[in-house]
């Protein structure tokens, strides 16, 4: 069975661009969460989405927001980029999300706010 | 607020050491208990995880992990590291049927050959 995938792997962009990633999960699975992982705050959860719903959200800014797909898909959208958000953005993928089901990584995201 | 604190940031073992890595969660629900792993160059990993039942779980390549429910901990534990443990291992809590993971700072380890 395939993995996650996320695409694009590495993006540049400049200060007040947006970007959009997006994410493949694992066949099967429904549920889709997002993290940020930078050096100095470590892996924090931006949101989740089941069936198409957000489920959960993180304490981000409201620039970054996200979707799914009915075919479970999902894209992650950060509009007016700041140096900050500079970070791997991570997508992973569960069955249900709720118990007793784990969540698969991709591989990540690379952004880079010039 | 819901938090997770690993209390190593950095280890430095030599191979056949034992190794135990320390996990603390703040959470006044039910929780679903994770480590991960993240090799260089690759992604996160599922180590092992618990959910009910035995608190004492068993995971991939010889690690294991006790759930002491009393001490809110989750600590990670392996009799004799090998170098290729050489990682960086993540402590999770989710609590129960959400799809959202609280992660420790997580704690480089690097095993000596």
């Amino acid at each position: 069975k395939a993995g996650v995938t996320q695409t694009p792997r590495y993006l540049i962009k400049t200060r007040g661009q947006q970007v959009t990633l997006s994410c493949s999960p694992i066949s099967g699975h429904r549920s889709v969460s997002w993290y940020q992982q930078t050096p100095g705050q470590g892996l924090q959860f931006l949101f989740e989405y089941f069936s198409e719903t957000q489920r959960n959200k993180g304490n981000f800014p409201g620039r970054f927001s996200g979707r799914q797909f009915s075919n479970s898909r999902s894209e992650m959208n950060v509009s007016t980029l700041e140096l900050g958000d500079s970070a791997l953005y991570l997508c992973a993928s569960s069955y249900t999300g709720g118990d007793p089901y784990e969540q698969y990584f991709g591989p990540g995201t690379r952004l880079t706010v010039t | 607020a819901q938090s997770v604190s690993q209390h190593n940031h950095h280890v430095i073992l030599s191979e056949a050491a034992s190794l135990e890595l320390g996990c603390n969660y703040s959470y006044g629900g039910t929780v679903n208990l994770f480590w991960y792993v993240q090799y260089p160059g690759q992604h996160l990993q599922l180590l092992l995880k618990y959910f009910s039942g035995d608190p004492l779980v068993k995971g991939i390549k010889g690690f294991e992990a006790e759930f002491i429910k009393s001490k809110f901990s989750f600590n990670l534990r392996k009799p004799s590291v090998q170098w290729s443990d050489t990682a960086e291992y993540f402590c999770a809590v989710k609590p129960s049927n959400t799809g959202k993971l609280i992660f420790g700072q997580g704690t480089t380890l690097q095993v000596k050959p």
